[in-house]
């Protein structure tokens, strides 16, 4: 199974910031990685998929990057609605599987 | 507009089955696969399997083979997942999401775009 794994597990921040959340998958996915954001209680949102596309609706403070075994998730500027936990994602091959999560928390 | 809405919550003694539904709609039902993914309380999201709903073929993470099952009704776009034996680790927020496979030129796209509310399966004696 592929094994991703997400850094930081938890990130303390602020409004306007410029966070940057990384993934690294245990082998070369390609560009098959998506991003989504949880928020408590929800199901998770389809953020960016094929590494960097955004998918229609997310604002564009929100985009990613990487290919291979190296990915980012980056946030130019947070805004209060996207403290929230981020998980990747791999649809290279079955089991599809998910990174561990980042908790985004206000500082 | 294009959503999954699944089943409520359910409560089960250990040993026993529960069957989750997930009923779509604002789509054609048969041109997405449906996969599942449940989430313990605290914890990351886990991948459970996948199902087409056009041919009913299924695919199981190892963890679940022999004790989960992914069917289907077409009839009124609904997509089920059954699992059984349960044990306490089983309690968790299960989800259905819709997912999109698709190719532009040489890329190929794959993600999971809609995603149903979630069911509450709560595993006590």
């Amino acid at each position: 199974d592929i094994q991703l794994t997400q850094s930081p597990s938890f990130l303390s921040a602020s409004v306007g910031d410029r966070v940057t959340i990384t993934c690294r998958a245990s082998q070369g996915i390609s560009s098959y990685l998506a991003w989504y954001q949880q928020k408590p209680g929800k199901a998770p949102k389809l953020l960016i998929y094929a590494a960097s596309t955004l998918q229609s609706g997310v604002p564009s403070r929100f985009s990613g990057s990487g290919s291979g075994t190296e990915f980012t998730l980056t946030i130019s500027s947070l805004q209060p609605e996207d403290f929230a936990t981020y998980y990747c994602q791999q649809l290279n091959s079955y089991p599809i599987t998910f990174g561990q999560g980042t908790r985004l928390e206000i500082k | 507009q294009v959503q999954l809405v699944q089943s409520g919550a359910e409560v089960k003694k250990p040993g026993a089955s529960v069957k989750v539904s997930c009923k779509a709609s604002g789509y054609t039902f048969t041109s997405y696969d449906i996969n599942w993914v449940r989430q313990a309380t605290g914890q990351g999201l886990e991948w459970m399997g996948w199902m087409n709903p056009n041919s009913g073929n299924t695919g199981y993470a190892q963890k679940f083979q022999g004790r989960v099952t992914m069917t289907r009704n077409t009839s009124i776009s609904t997509a089920y997942m059954e699992l059984s034996s349960l044990r306490s680790e089983d309690t968790a927020v299960y989800y259905c999401a819709r997912f999109y496979s698709g190719s532009y030129y040489d890329s190929y796209y794959y993600y999971m775009d809609v995603w149903g509310k979630g069911t509450t399966v709560t595993v006590s004696s």
